[in-house]
């Protein structure tokens, strides 16, 4: 049961822009950075977005990150077939119950 | 270029154990975690744990105490995951990934491995 809670599908056509939220708690979001991750069908998981709203090199500029209190966000400007995937946020969380650090459900981006 | 390269699929009967490697390539290998992800058929991403290449200690979520062992062979830059005591819901593809941490890093899992099949079934 992951504690950071994503909506489980969004869509968009192609150019559309597309926002995928992440809610958490004081413990996770609240007082750590968000990563997101993007996992293309059939591949593995690859960083999209650190430290809430920086890109790697190579990441397109129409994935953006933000976060505020305990929530994140993340949105796909300009939608591409390509960007078809899972998409997950994740942090560290301090909590003294939980694991060190946690994946949100996971959003499915379709492209209609 | 950072490179994590996983061992192949595999197929294990019940109460086995299997042994999962993850080699790494161009980067100093102590410098950097190690973490191990599951993720089970149609289903999203489990973190597991983690290790500390440089200490060789690990952190396992709960769940994951008892069964799963992390270790490390620093001479050939290789990190494993092995369980024990299979079960059929062990069934899952296992990623490990690289823990960027310090500097300008921010603790995100920057490069990760190809994925492990590993099936549980007689």
């Amino acid at each position: 049961q992951s504690v950071l809670t994503q909506p489980p599908s969004a869509s968009g056509t192609p150019g559309q822009r597309v926002t995928i939220s992440c809610s958490g708690s004081t413990s996770n979001i609240g007082s750590n950075t968000v990563n997101w991750y993007q996992q293309l069908p059939g591949t593995a998981p690859k960083l999209l977005i650190w430290r809430d709203n920086r890109r790697p090199s190579g990441v397109p500029d129409r994935f953006s990150g933000s976060k505020s209190g305990t929530s994140a966000s993340l949105a796909i400007s300009g939608l591409q077939s390509e960007d078809e995937a899972d998409y997950y946020c994740a942090a560290w969380d301090d909590s003294l119950n939980g694991p060190p650090y946690v994946f949100g459900t996971g959003t499915k981006v379709t492209v209609l | 270029q950072v490179q994590l390269v996983q061992s192949e699929s595999e197929l294990k009967n019940p109460g086995a154990s299997v042994k999962v490697s993850c080699k790494a390539s161009g980067y100093m290998f102590t410098t950097y975690g190690i973490h191990w992800v599951r993720q089970a058929p149609g289903q999203g991403l489990e973190w597991m744990g983690w290790i500390n290449t440089n200490t060789g200690k690990p952190t396992f979520a709960q769940g994951f105490t008892g069964r799963c062992v992390f270790s490390l062979d620093t001479s050939v830059t290789t990190a494993y995951l092995q369980i024990t005591s299979l079960k059929a819901e062990d069934t899952a593809v296992y990623y490990c990934a690289r823990h960027c941490s310090g500097g300008d890093c921010s603790s995100q899992l920057d490069y990760w491995g190809q994925g492990t099949q590993v099936t549980v079934s007689s």
